[in-house]
């Protein structure tokens, strides 16, 4: 079966750093994406890997090592506006997306 | 641009009967998708169209229907509501159905059925 796994619930410090980490067993592998979702809200794309390794992209960063079937993302200087759930998504062998139930991070000043 | 739009923003249904979710985007993409969100369980995809004119079912297709007669439109209908059908329906899109492209979401629709 497939299966995306990842944290129900994290808690960080305003400032802080923090890692989500999403484990993934899937039909294939296309991609490996990240989303955030605000409470009420639609989810927003944050970013994709492909490829082992980490992208950045200003306070946010991904890693994907597809041989663990492992990905985290990484929230740097988090602020009050970061909390939020993050939700990881694989796509399989036929393009479509597998979704984790997502991790909810609070963020306490 | 609108991006997506879904309608309504919310409905109380009674069980049995029918109602149709709305989905328009204007992004011209070829993609589209259903899924439902709910607690404690990742977004589930309900039905997908590849292409105007084509349809397919996701993980749980029972109790639903689509289709696509044009690009921008894919609604959704529940034929006779039941309660397990209250959740949170989102819709979404993106240019193609293979290679790297994200999807984008409508704002949703809250249904709950009694």
């Amino acid at each position: 079966g497939q299966n995306i796994d990842q944290p129900t619930e994290m808690t960080a410090t305003e400032g802080a750093i923090v890692q989500i980490n999403c484990t993934y067993q899937t039909s294939g592998f296309n991609g490996l994406f990240w989303y955030q979702q605000h409470a009420g809200e639609a989810p927003t794309f944050l970013s994709y890997n492909v490829l082992d390794g980490l992208e950045e992209k200003g306070r946010f960063s991904s890693f994907l090592s597809r041989s663990k079937g492992y990905s985290y993302l990484l929230l740097k200087e988090l602020q009050m506006k970061d909390s939020a759930s993050y939700l990881c998504a694989v796509m399989d062998s036929n393009y479509q997306l597998i979704w984790g139930a997502g991790t909810k991070l609070i963020i306490k000043p | 641009t609108a991006g997506i739009t879904q309608a309504p923003t919310s409905q109380i249904l009674a069980a049995g009967r029918s109602m149709t979710l709305r989905c328009t985007q204007d992004m011209r993409h070829n993609a589209m998708y259903w899924y439902r969100q709910d607690l404690g369980l990742g977004l589930r995809l309900i039905h997908y169209s590849n292409t105007a004119g084509t349809t397919g079912k996701g993980e749980v297709p029972d109790g639903y229907s689509v289709s696509r007669a044009n690009t921008d439109d894919f609604p959704l209908t529940l034929a006779s509501a039941v309660p397990s059908q209250t959740s949170v329906y989102f819709c979404a899109s993106r240019v193609g159905e293979e290679g790297y492209n994200e999807q984008f979401f409508g704002p949703g629709t809250r249904l709950t059925v009694l």
